[in-house]
């Protein structure tokens, strides 16, 4: 069984800091690797995607991808309330069409005031 | 620009009804899936198809099953619903593994 795994949380940081969210893969035949962020009562929504080792950043978001310690983590930096949401992490072991995402259980992050 | 729509929104069941949860995407993508999310759970597979005429099991396909009617459409069936079937149902569609799905609205599913 694949397994995604993720803190569920809830991680509280202040308005203005870093938040950081965590995940670790069981298959190291994993290929691809996503952030989704899910507000309650909504759909997920894809906001980064990383293939390599080491950082890749799109504003704010900064995900990070060791491969060898099958760990991936996304970086929120001067996090606001608007960021106040469960992120799921999901992995897949291939690039194709027939690849199918697994998703970890998610993080439920709450920035405070 | 509709992306992936799900109908219906919301439905309520009594136990052993049947019922076909539809889902179209408009971004001419290959992959299709459906999945359940529970409390705790988050997000199980329950079907997938890599491609039109294609489909295969995810972790949780028991009591359900589905069709890729063509190349946009793509539904789930529960024959006979369950209290256990209780969930939110999403719909998603892909280009390609690599670069990740794209989610409809969701179903929020009652079996009582």
């Amino acid at each position: 069984q694949k397994e995604v795994e993720q803190n569920s949380g809830p991680l509280s940081v202040p308005e203005g800091a870093i938040a950081s969210l965590n995940c670790t893969y069981s298959d190291r035949g994993s290929q691809s690797f996503f952030w989704y962020r899910q507000y309650s009562g909504k759909s997920p929504e894809l906001i980064m995607f990383i293939y390599s080792n080491g950082d890749k950043e799109d504003g704010r978001f900064t995900a990070q991808l060791n491969k060898a310690s099958q760990y991936v983590s996304l970086l929120i930096r001067d996090s606001q309330p608007s960021d106040s949401a469960t992120y799921l992490c999901a992995v897949t072991e291939g690039t194709g069409t027939a690849s199918k995402l697994t998703f970890g259980t998610g993080t439920r992050l709450q920035v405070t005031l | 620009n509709a992306g992936v729509t799900q109908t219906p929104k919301f439905q309520v069941l009594k136990t052993g009804q049947s019922m076909t949860l539809q889902c179209a995407q408009d971004m001419n993508h290959n992959s299709m899936y459906w999945y359940r999310q529970d409390p705790g759970m988050g997000l199980r597979l329950i079907y997938y198809s890599a491609s039109e005429g294609t489909t295969d099991k995810g972790e949780v396909p028991n009591g359900y099953n589905v069709s890729r009617l063509n190349k946009r459409e793509f539904s789930l069936r529960l024959e006979s619903a369950a209290p256990s079937q209780t969930s939110v149902y999403f719909c998603a569609s892909s280009a390609a593994g690599a670069l990740g799905a794209f989610f409809g609205q969701g179903t929020r599913l009652t079996v009582v």
